[in-house]
């Protein structure tokens, strides 16, 4: 089944303490992407990538890494959270850019306390 | 600055009733793609409908069909016979030649049997 994964899908954890979300899929895209969805606020992007080793800033990158080292992996560091990263995160992927239809994982719902 | 706007964060619809959801958009550019996509009660993203700036004709996807100003930088979503499956939040999406993807506040719709 074509699909984008997430894990893990709950997290909750404290200032400072380092952790990893990561996301796959298995639909060979060359786009893949990272949101954050708060109320009120909508989906804000936090960074993109558009092939492997090929990254860019989104609208809200402070505080987070990504890497991609691989086509099918897009991670999300978040090295220091802060209680203001606690949101729902989505990764998504695309065939070739954003143009085209972004397939979306589960969801990331992280709590930083 | 909001570069996708959506006006209206909640609208409610009589079943087998039209509603239309507003979205504006800002840009200097004269190529671009804009989406909808709805976001039920399970949390997962789903593509709605995709316009091309450049392509004059309005997208349609069985129901749904949008109403694409260019000059005016509007893209609106017309419902038609709704459904209560479609109660969700619907978010207008625009994103340039850059593959930034810039998601709007979103609109709660409300379907009432």
């Amino acid at each position: 089944e074509a699909q984008v994964t997430q894990n893990p899908r709950y997290l909750i954890t404290v200032t400072g303490k380092k952790l990893t979300v990561t996301c796959s899929q298995n639909m060979n895209h060359e786009y893949m992407s990272w949101y954050r969805q708060d109320p009120g606020l909508g989906l804000r992007q936090i960074y993109y990538s558009m092939n492997v080793e090929v990254t860019d800033k989104g609208d809200v990158p402070e505080g987070y890494k990504v890497s991609r080292k691989e086509k099918r992996n897009f991670p999300l560091i978040l090295e220091s959270p802060s209680p203001n990263q606690t949101s729902l995160y989505f990764c998504a992927s695309s065939t070739s850019g954003a143009s085209y239809e972004q397939y979306f994982g589960p969801g990331t719902r992280l709590t930083v306390t | 600055a909001q570069t996708v706007t959506q006006s209206q964060p909640e609208m409610s619809v009589q079943e087998a009733e039209t509603v239309t959801l507003s979205c504006t958009y800002d840009t200097s550019e004269s190529d671009y793609y804009l989406f909808w996509y709805k976001q039920p009660p399970s949390r997962q993203m789903i593509l709605v409908i995709r316009q091309e700036a450049y392509k004059q004709q309005n997208a349609t996807e069985n129901r749904f069909s949008v109403n694409f100003q260019k000059a005016a930088k509007s893209f609106s979503l017309k419902i038609s016979d709704s459904q209560l499956g479609d109660a969700a939040m619907y978010f207008c999406a625009y994103t340039p030649p850059s593959n930034q993807f810039y998601f709007g506040t979103g609109t709660s719709l409300t379907v009432i049997p």
